[in-house]
């Protein structure tokens, strides 16, 4: 069970750059999100498509945007990279948007 | 969302119940009490969630107060791999969604 793959799992970038952090689930759920994680911090949410083909904005999405490709895959991007930036993305999938979350082994980002 | 607290951390023999608390006092109605817990810097893990009543299974129990305003989550036999932050959040989706993980508790487990 593959569950919520994220890639990739490291990467370093230049400020200014921009990227695309990948995430897809093999649960058939219908939800995701994408949360950030500062260090000794709880996890913030920046984006969320609760079913294919929406997308809204969570707690902290300047600086982001996000794609639901189709069901399975959901991408974030960062079109001009800060150093504020620097964190733990983590990817997550539910069924539903009242249901459990799953959550993928996270993206370590750090902007230079 | 309702915002939560939580202690920043909590020490539990092993063996023994850990009894993590969390209170959401302004928690509505039709909001959901989740637990998730992150070990190390893995992807946070599902425990348990309610919504009124107290609710078991395999990895735990979380015992929700008759106002709702408080719950606890309770491992029944901590081991050394229960170590981790464990979180509380409230949510409930109704178009619009927010989801509150705070900065958890921090549960050490000794031998």
């Amino acid at each position: 069970n593959a569950g919520v793959t994220q890639t990739p799992k490291f990467q370093v970038l230049k400020t200014g750059q921009s990227m695309t952090l990948q995430c897809a689930q093999d649960m058939n759920h219908n939800s995701m999100y994408w949360y950030r994680q500062d260090p000794g911090m709880g996890l913030r949410l920046i984006y969320y498509s609760a079913s294919e083909g929406t997308t809204d904005k969570g707690e902290v999405p300047n600086g982001y945007n996000v794609s639901r490709l189709n069901k399975r895959e959901f991408s974030l991007r960062l079109e001009s990279a800060a150093p504020s930036q620097t964190s733990v993305y983590f990817c997550a999938s539910s069924f539903g948007p009242n249901t459990e979350a799953f959550f993928g082994q996270g993206t370590r980002l750090t902007v230079v | 969302d309702a915002k939560t607290t939580q202690p920043p951390s909590m020490d539990c023999a092993e063996g023994r119940a850990a009894n993590l608390p969390c209170n959401h006092s302004t928690i509505s109605g039709n909001e959901y009490v989740y637990w998730y817990r992150q070990i190390h810097s893995q992807g946070p893990q599902y425990i348990i969630h309610g919504l009124k009543n107290n609710e078991t299974n395999e990895m735990a129990s979380l015992i929700i107060t008759e106002d709702r305003k408080s719950s606890t989550l309770i491992l029944p036999h901590a081991t050394l791999r229960d170590t981790a932050v464990y979180y509380c959040i409230v949510r409930f989706y109704t178009g619009g969604f927010k989801t509150i993980f705070g900065a958890g508790t921090r549960l050490f487990v000794k031998a």
